[in-house]
């Protein structure tokens, strides 16, 4: 799996748009992005992946950029409940290796 | 059901003991999975099943023996745990047929070993 850089901690004010940078500058062509999330004492929740293209789905959207080497997660309306780690991988095509990094945590505040 | 089951939620053992945490899912998924997760760190991959045989083990330690009796249930055998194995066991199933990186995972199984 590539390496991936998230920043460390964002904070969010509830209603507003959640903006969650990911680099992962290493990417190979076959490469999904993936993310997670990881509400305190659960296990991760699947939210999305794309290959290249912009995806979009009942929870986020996710934005790749045209060299793959970065991409945003957002989450259009945060609210309280969004509140959690946030994990993007950059990983291959076998199922379940996926590497998770340290993980962005967001916290959405009133 | 789309769940992904675990038990138990809380385990204290010695370093004597043997013990098994369980996992269940119903939702037709032949890939099945145990990560590891310490405090304040991402979760790690430990072993992965598919079709009820393993095909990853992430040198992990022999103290740790995974078993999938059928398709619908995986165990990780603990014996001879050390203090620092203290962790939350996730499980997590998947999909094998097409790669959709979506798996499913359980709340997790947290181990203290005294």
């Amino acid at each position: 799996d590539a390496k991936t850089t998230q920043p460390t901690s964002m904070d969010c004010a509830e209603g507003r748009a959640a903006n969650l940078p990911c680099n992962h500058s290493t990417i190979s062509g076959n490469e999904y992005v993936y993310w997670y999330r990881q509400i305190h004492s659960q296990g991760p929740q699947y939210i999305i992946h794309g290959l290249k293209n912009n995806e979009t789905n009942e929870m986020a959207s996710l934005i790749i950029t045209e060299d793959r080497k970065s991409s945003t997660l957002i989450l259009p309306h945060a609210t309280l409940r969004d509140t959690a780690v946030y994990y993007c991988i950059a990983g291959g095509t076998s199922y379940g290796k996926l590497t998770f990094g340290q993980g962005t945590i967001l916290t959405v505040h009133p | 059901d789309t769940e992904v089951t675990q038990t138990p939620k809380h385990l204290v053992m010695g370093m004597t003991n043997k013990k098994s945490l369980k996992c269940e899912q119903h939702m037709g998924h032949r890939a099945m999975y145990w990560y590891k997760q310490k405090a304040k760190k991402p979760p790690e991959l430990m072993f992965v099943y598919s079709y009820e045989k393993l095909s990853i083990n992430e040198s992990v330690p022999s103290r740790f023996s995974p078993e999938c009796p059928n398709s619908s249930l995986l165990n990780l055998h603990l014996h001879a745990l050390q203090p620092e194995d203290s962790a939350l066991y996730l499980c997590a199933s998947s999909q094998v047929d097409r790669n959709t990186g979506e798996l499913f995972f359980g709340e997790g199984s947290r181990l203290t070993v005294l």
